[in-house]
């Protein structure tokens, strides 16, 4: 099946600076991918997404950069501020049925 | 406050029961989707439901069934309980087709004992 991984579990950073977490993608036909935050005892949120035809998309503070070469997603977040503290799941669809292979997830922790 | 609203928040049960979660899909979304959320995971696709038909569904047994009603709210059943069911059951609904965009509910937390 689809394997969606993240490399870095956990990523710690001081608020203010920027924060890049990274995902990789086994799928090449995959079209579309969604970056979800997910905070404790709550349900994943939309955060940005991108179609295979882009390679870069920003949105209010966040970039998502896709690397189809290397089937490689990153999440980038500026200015990274407590509220951002949370765990960030990368997630792609292969197929027609709006079916999504999400990853494992990176806990982001901000330190004031 | 996406719209998505799930039913229980939290439940246990014991293992060979059976137990039903439900669902209400945001606003004019008509599709649902089911993912089952272990600690410390990222959710899985359990199965999708569009016009009150399955369309797609995941690596899950048989005894994971669901329904969609004409409103477009869904239920999740699950027969047989396994200590492994325990998890974070999330509903989230979409349009089938368009942006692709899900909007997750808060979840259903299963307990099995």
């Amino acid at each position: 099946g689809e394997s969606v991984g993240l490399h870095l579990p956990t990523l710690s950073v001081q608020e203010g600076d920027n924060s890049i977490i990274n995902c990789a993608y086994s799928n090449s036909a995959s079209d579309y991918f969604i970056w979800y935050k997910q905070e404790s005892g709550k349900g994943p949120q939309f955060i940005i997404d991108i179609r295979s035809n882009m390679d870069k998309r920003q949105g209010q503070r966040v970039t998502v950069l896709l690397n189809k070469t290397v089937k490689h997603l990153s999440l980038q977040i500026a200015a990274t501020q407590p509220g951002d503290s949370a765990v960030y799941f990368c997630a792609e669809r292969a197929d027609n049925f709006n079916k999504f292979y999400f990853g494992s997830g990176t806990k982001l922790n901000v330190k004031p | 406050e996406t719209g998505v609203t799930q039913s229980p928040t939290h439940l246990i049960k014991t293992r060979g029961q059976q137990v039903t979660l439900r669902c209400s899909s945001q606003s004019g979304h008509n599709t649902v989707s089911w993912y089952q959320q272990a600690l410390g995971q990222g959710p899985q696709f359990i199965f999708q439901y569009y016009r009150e038909e399955e369309n797609g569904r995941g690596n899950f047994p048989p005894r994971f069934s669901g329904l969609q009603f004409p409103n477009y709210s869904s239920e999740l059943n699950v027969n047989a309980l396994e200590l492994d069911d325990s998890a974070l059951y999330l509903c989230a609904s979409s349009f089938p087709t368009g942006t692709g965009e899900l909007f997750f509910g808060e979840g259903s937390r299963l307990t099995v004992l």
